[in-house]
C-alpha cells in the first residue's frame, strides 16, 4: 500500500544551520507530494507541494524536489531560524487526483539561537 | 476569509459516553476530511466526503465511529461508547475541487478529545 517514511526526530540545530529532513514514499501511480508544518499550539499548514516528477516546491526559504527515481521528497532550508521550530510532516495524496493524505510520522525541529 | 473551524476545541468525557465533534469547512469547498492525530499513531485518515458522492469510510477504526455531512457543508463526527484509546486530536480539513482534481487541503485547529 501507499506509505510515507520520514526521518525520526527530534532534530536540534543552531540558528543559520542547514536543514535537511528526509522523506521517501511508496505509492502506486503518480501521487502528489506535500510538506505540512505544525507550529507550537497551531494547526497544520501547507508549507509546499509538488504534483509531478522533477517539480520543485518552495516557500519561506524551504524547498523540496519530487524525485521519482529515488521516490523521495526531501525538505531543505539553507539557513534556519528560531521561528522555524515546529513539527514537519511529509505527505502524499492517495488516490491520484482525489483522495486522502497519507502522512509520515512527523519530525520535530528545534532551532536554538 | 474564514478558515476551517471546529468545535469544541477541547472535550473531556468518560469512557462509554458518546461524543459529537463538529467541523465547518471553508465555504465552497466540496471535499471534507477527518483525520486523527495521536502520539502513538501519528496522523491517520478517518473519512472523506466529496460532493454528493458516498463517503470513503475506509479509515474509520471501528463501527463506533461514524460521520455525516449535511447539505454538503457542516460535518459531524460521532464516536459512540468512547474508549480511552480514542483520546487524540481530531482534525478536519477541506479542499476545493477543480476539473475533478483536488486542490490543497486546509486544516482546522482540531478538537482535543480526552477519554477518562
Amino acid at each position: 500500500g501507499n506509505s510515507v517514511t520520514q526521518m525520526e526526530g527530534p532534530v536540534t540545530l543552531s540558528e543559520e544551520a542547514f536543514l535537511t529532513i528526509n522523506c521517501t514514499y511508496t505509492a502506486t501511480g503518480y501521487p502528489s507530494l506535500f510538506w505540512y508544518v505544525q507550529y507550537p499550539g497551531e494547526g497544520l499548514q501547507l508549507l509546499l507541494k509538488a504534483t509531478k516528477a522533477d517539480d520543485k516546491g518552495s516557500n519561506k526559504g524551504f524547498e523540496a524536489t519530487y524525485r521519482k527515481e529515488t521516490t523521495s521528497f526531501h525538505l531543505e532550508k539553507g539557513s534556519v531560524q528560531v521561528s522555524d521550530s515546529a513539527v514537519y510532516f511529509c505527505a502524499l495524496l492517495h488516490g491520484g487526483s482525489q483522495g486522502n493524505l497519507i502522512f509520515g510520522k512527523g519530525t520535530k525541529l528545534s532551532v536554538k539561537p | 476569509g474564514a478558515g476551517v473551524s471546529q468545535s469544541p476545541s477541547n472535550k473531556v468525557t468518560e469512557k462509554g459516553k458518546d461524543v459529537e465533534l463538529r467541523c465547518d469547512p471553508i465555504s465552497g469547498h466540496t471535499a471534507l476530511y477527518w483525520y486523527r492525530q495521536s502520539l502513538g499513531q501519528g496522523l491517520e485518515f478517518l473519512i472523506y466526503f466529496q460532493g454528493n458522492s458516498a463517503p470513503d469510510k475506509s479509515g474509520l477504526p471501528s463501527d463506533r465511529f461514524s460521520a455525516e455531512r449535511t447539505g454538503g457543508s457542516v460535518s459531524t463526527l460521532t464516536i459512540q461508547r468512547t474508549q480511552q484509546e480514542d483520546s487524540a486530536v481530531y482534525l478536519c480539513a477541506s479542499s476545493p475541487t477543480w476539473a475533478g482534481h483536488q486542490e490543497t487541503q486546509y486544516f482546522g485547529p482540531g478538537t482535543r478529545l480526552l477519554v477518562l
